[in-house]
């Protein structure tokens, strides 16, 4: 069964700072691993997804990246603001089966 | 742009009781899916509807089923309610592969 991890559980950091969130995860047959964020008491909102054959995505000051030889992605966030202040899952789709991380749960001081 | 729209919102139930959560979406989907969310254990897949007329069982399905009504709806009902079955319950829908699954707000589903 594919696990999902993702590292650290939550992260504070300043406003403007740039910042790396991990997703790891146990199987590398995938067809995509897709990024959302979910603010308190809402559903999940897609940010990006990267397919099984790209590396990279990006979208405004957002860029995700897949390795799925290690098993891992990451999500860049440059210069970060409040608003960014969000839980950030990752989601591997397997073709059936989606598998979610328990998220990192991001705070951005003003 | 509704998306995908749950309802209710919020609901309590007592220990054996039944309601239905319903899911509709515009997006013309194929695949539709029910999730939970329990704290510290993320979001599981309760049961999945790859095109109008199929589901399918995820990780969690005992004490749940599911009608695909038409291609826009998908319906996930308890029977009996359980306290166990307290949670957030998310409904997703999803195009081709390689598209991305949209989700609805949520239902807060608490069971006394």
């Amino acid at each position: 069964k594919q696990e999902v991890t993702q590292i650290p559980a939550a992260l504070s950091v300043p406003e403007g700072e740039n910042l790396v969130l991990n997703c790891s995860f146990t199987d590398s047959a995938i067809y995509n691993l897709q990024w959302f964020r979910q603010d308190p008491g809402k559903g999940l909102t897609s940010l990006l997804l990267i397919q099984s054959s790209q590396r990279e995505q990006t979208s405004g000051r957002l860029n995700a990246s897949l390795d799925k030889s290690s098993g891992r992605s990451t999500l860049y966030i440059a210069a970060s603001q409040p608003g960014d202040s969000a839980t950030y899952l990752c989601v591997l789709d397997t073709g059936n089966q989606f598998y979610f991380g328990t998220g990192t749960s991001l705070t951005v001081i003003p | 742009n509704a998306g995908v729209t749950q309802t209710p919102k919020f609901q309590v139930l007592k220990t054996g009781q039944s309601m239905t959560l319903q899911c509709a979406q515009d997006m013309n989907h194929n695949s539709m899916y029910w999730y939970r969310q329990d704290p510290g254990m993320g979001l599981r897949l309760i049961y999945y509807s790859a095109s109008e007329g199929t589901t399918d069982k995820g990780e969690v399905p005992n004490g749940y089923n599911v009608s695909r009504l038409n291609k826009r709806e998908f319906s996930l009902r308890l029977e009996s309610a359980a306290p166990s079955q307290t949670s957030v319950y998310f409904c997703a829908s999803k195009g081709h592969s390689n598209q991305p699954q949209h989700f609805g707000d949520g239902t807060r589903l608490s069971i006394l």
